[in-house]
């Protein structure tokens, strides 16, 4: 067990650049959630895949955020035409979820922390 | 309506001592679970304890202990003997049987004083 993975940790880009985001979440689990995180606020639910599909996606989420998980393994998360407002810790947790209770629970990467200038 | 309500932003204990995080929720969905993460200052949320919504007994996790009460809509975090690596933002989650997504609250930022 390895843990979540997420690269880059800092991604410092200029408004309106594209940035990709990665996430290799533990290999047995088939869930995988994207979440974003601001100073001060508690992670706020982005997109969430089960296997390679993309099941949910928040109704807050732009047009310029697509996250993709190829195979049911790693996931990207783009924001394409970057704004000031993006900047925020984005958070990438998998879970097990066989079963609905303990099973569920989240693991968490560290995070890629996006500056955006 | 907010999901999970956590009313302390910053909370102050004495080494040693207990502390108890409140947290409430609100759901009509009559399958649930509640979870407590840690985030200390380097950014990683680390699960703490669980507890189900019909499960019958308070969920204990060594120091960690979860005062379930049901009726009131809440799942206070309580921490005993608080150590100084107790230090840390805590967020209470709700995930509902009938969604995907875990609801988390704001938190609550915990310094532990020597």
């Amino acid at each position: 067990d390895t843990g979540v993975s997420q690269n880059p940790r800092h991604k410092i880009t200029k408004r309106g650049q594209n940035v990709t985001f990665r996430c290799d979440p533990i290999s047995e689990h088939n869930r995988l959630y994207w979440y974003r995180q601001t100073l001060g606020q508690g992670p706020e639910f982005l997109t969430y895949f089960q296997n390679e599909a993309q099941l949910e996606k928040s109704r807050l989420l732009s047009d310029r955020f697509s996250a993709e998980r190829p195979k049911g393994s790693f996931s990207t998360l783009e924001i394409q035409r970057t704004e000031q407002g993006d900047s925020a810790m984005y958070l990438c947790a998998s879970s097990l979820g066989q079963a609905f209770g303990l099973n569920e629970k989240l693991f968490f990467g560290s995070g890629t922390q996006l500056s955006v200038l | 309506a907010q999901k999970i309500t956590q009313t302390q932003p910053g909370m102050f204990v004495q080494e040693k001592e207990a502390v108890t995080l409140d947290c409430t929720y609100d759901t009509s969905d009559p399958s649930y679970g509640l979870f407590w993460y840690k985030q200390p200052s380097s950014g990683e949320m680390i699960f703490l304890i669980y507890q189900g919504s019909y499960d019958q007994q308070n969920a204990t996790e060594g120091r960690y202990s979860l005062n379930f009460q049901k009726a009131r809509k809440s799942a206070n975090l309580v921490i005993s003997a608080s150590q100084l690596g107790d230090s840390a933002m805590y967020f209470c989650a709700m995930r509902e049987s009938t969604g995907n997504q875990f609801y988390f609250g704001t938190g609550t930022s915990l310094t532990v004083i020597p």
